[in-house]
């Protein structure tokens, strides 16, 4: 079956601009992760959402950032008036319910020049 | 605050021989420990994991450890084959919710 799908690709953006994110998650999937990494460091956690119950939005680094899921299918990650220390590659994971192994998507290659 | 360590950047193995990737973590709570593996512009693949009630797990030519008093665990690839090349990230969790990933080891396995 098809995987985790993530749009664009790659996206340049101006700073000060805002960019949207898109994630696909695998089709019956009820978790949904977002993460960042930025060259040479580890997946940074920014949001999980499961199900119907409220994310856990503990990882969004600032108020520039945010995320929304409809039911248990598409999320999509918004940043506000980018900065250039967005720059990273954005994962996005998602999961069956009780199990811990996340499916990751390509990535989207953010670059804020 | 870096929860989960993986100290060793990159790692040369010849074909054949074992790989062995270490991680380390500080927090006594985690309880659920993953590996994965990446490709260049892909995104990470779930190799391998162990839950902290056992101290292996195997699966094929992979094998994790875990040595909870010292907040330690590794992978074991053996025998190591060139389509193993790849970086390689372990992460762990206490609750299911948040995943704290370590930095990577680019692991490139020599023919």
């Amino acid at each position: 079956g098809a995987g985790v799908s993530q749009s664009p690709s790659n996206k340049v953006t101006e700073k000060g601009k805002d960019v949207e994110l898109r994630c696909d998650p695998i089709s019956g999937h009820t978790a949904l992760y977002w993460y960042r990494q930025r060259l040479g460091q580890g997946l940074e956690f920014l949001i999980y959402f499961q199900g119907n119950s409220a994310p856990d939005k503990s990882g969004l680094p600032s108020d520039r950032f945010s995320a929304e899921r409809t039911g248990e299918s598409v999320s999509t990650l918004t940043i506000q008036r980018t900065q250039q220390e967005d720059s990273a590659v954005y994962l996005c994971a998602s999961s069956l319910q009780g199990y811990y192994e996340q499916y990751f998507g390509p990535g989207t290659r953010l670059t804020v020049t | 605050d870096q929860q989960v360590k993986q100290n060793s950047p990159s790692l040369s193995v010849q074909e054949g021989r074992i790989s062995i990737l270490n991680c380390d973590y500080t927090n006594s709570m985690f309880d659920y420990f993953l590996w994965y593996k990446k490709y260049p512009a892909e995104g990470p693949t779930f190799l391998i994991s162990i839950s902290s009630i056992k101290d292996k797990n195997e699966d094929g030519r992979f094998t994790v450890f875990l040595n909870k008093s010292a907040k330690h665990l590794s992978l074991h690839i053996v025998p190591s084959q060139p389509g193993d090349s790849a970086v390689y990230f372990c992460a762990a969790s206490s609750t299911g919710n948040q995943f704290y990933f370590g930095t990577g080891t680019s692991l490139t396995v020599i023919p």
